[in-house]
């Protein structure tokens, strides 16, 4: 059975705090990374998606950092603003899935004014 | 815009009443996905599809069923509801290519008393 862990489970931090959070998933057989950004009430939205180890993409104050051979990836916010609360969702892809997304259970963000 | 369209968002039924739930994209995705969302566990996949007349179980597909008649549209069918699917449900859909990002409805909250 693959497993895609996420730590922490949820984190509270004050505005103006860089913060980041681990996905770990099996690295035999990997394929892809992504992570998503879910806001309560809305829809799970893309950030972004890796393959390569040692991959780095950034969106604005968000970053996301890939080792395929230890099986872990880093979500990074830096000077964290109330409206990065979500829950931040990672899945990974492996060789021979059919395609098939296996997503982690999310850390929550709370950032507090 | 570029859009993946589930109904009903919310919807309270009995068990034992059989309901749908439709998800229609916008984007000539080739894959969908439904997946259930409960608390404390990731994303877990019910059903996909590859393509037009293609479907496979997911990780959890007792008591669902699904059908891909046309490319947009995949809907999620439970032929007797009961309490254990109460859950938060996602279709997905994505353009079948191994790395693409998976563009996700809105989400449709379920509760079978």
């Amino acid at each position: 059975i693959l497993n895609v862990e996420q730590s922490p489970q949820s984190l509270h931090v004050q505005e103006g705090d860089s913060t980041n959070f681990t996905c770990s998933f099996p690295s035999s057989n990997f394929y892809a990374l992504h992570w998503y950004r879910w806001e309560t009430a809305k829809s799970p939205e893309a950030l972004f998606v890796m393959t390569l180890n040692g991959d780095e993409k950034k969106k604005g104050r968000i970053s996301a950092t890939l080792n395929t051979k230890e099986g872990y990836s880093y979500l990074y916010i830096k000077g964290s603003q109330p409206e990065d609360s979500a829950t931040y969702l990672c899945a990974s892809m492996f060789s021979g899935g059919y395609n098939k997304l296996i997503f982690g259970a999310g850390t929550r963000l709370a950032v507090h004014p | 815009e570029a859009q993946v369209t589930q109904n009903p968002r919310y919807l309270i039924t009995v068990t034992g009443k059989k309901l749908t739930v439709t998800c229609s994209q916008n984007m000539n995705h080739e894959y969908m996905s439904w997946y259930r969302q409960d608390p404390g566990l990731g994303l877990r996949q019910i059903y996909y599809s590859m393509n037009v007349e293609v479907t496979d179980k997911g990780d959890v597909p007792e008591g669902y069923k699904v059908s891909r008649k046309e490319k947009r549209n995949f809907p999620l069918i439970l032929e007797s509801p009961s309490p254990n699917q109460t859950s938060l449900y996602f279709c997905a859909s994505r353009t079948g290519t191994d790395t693409s990002e998976a563009f996700f409805g809105q989400g449709t909250r379920l509760t079978v008393v």
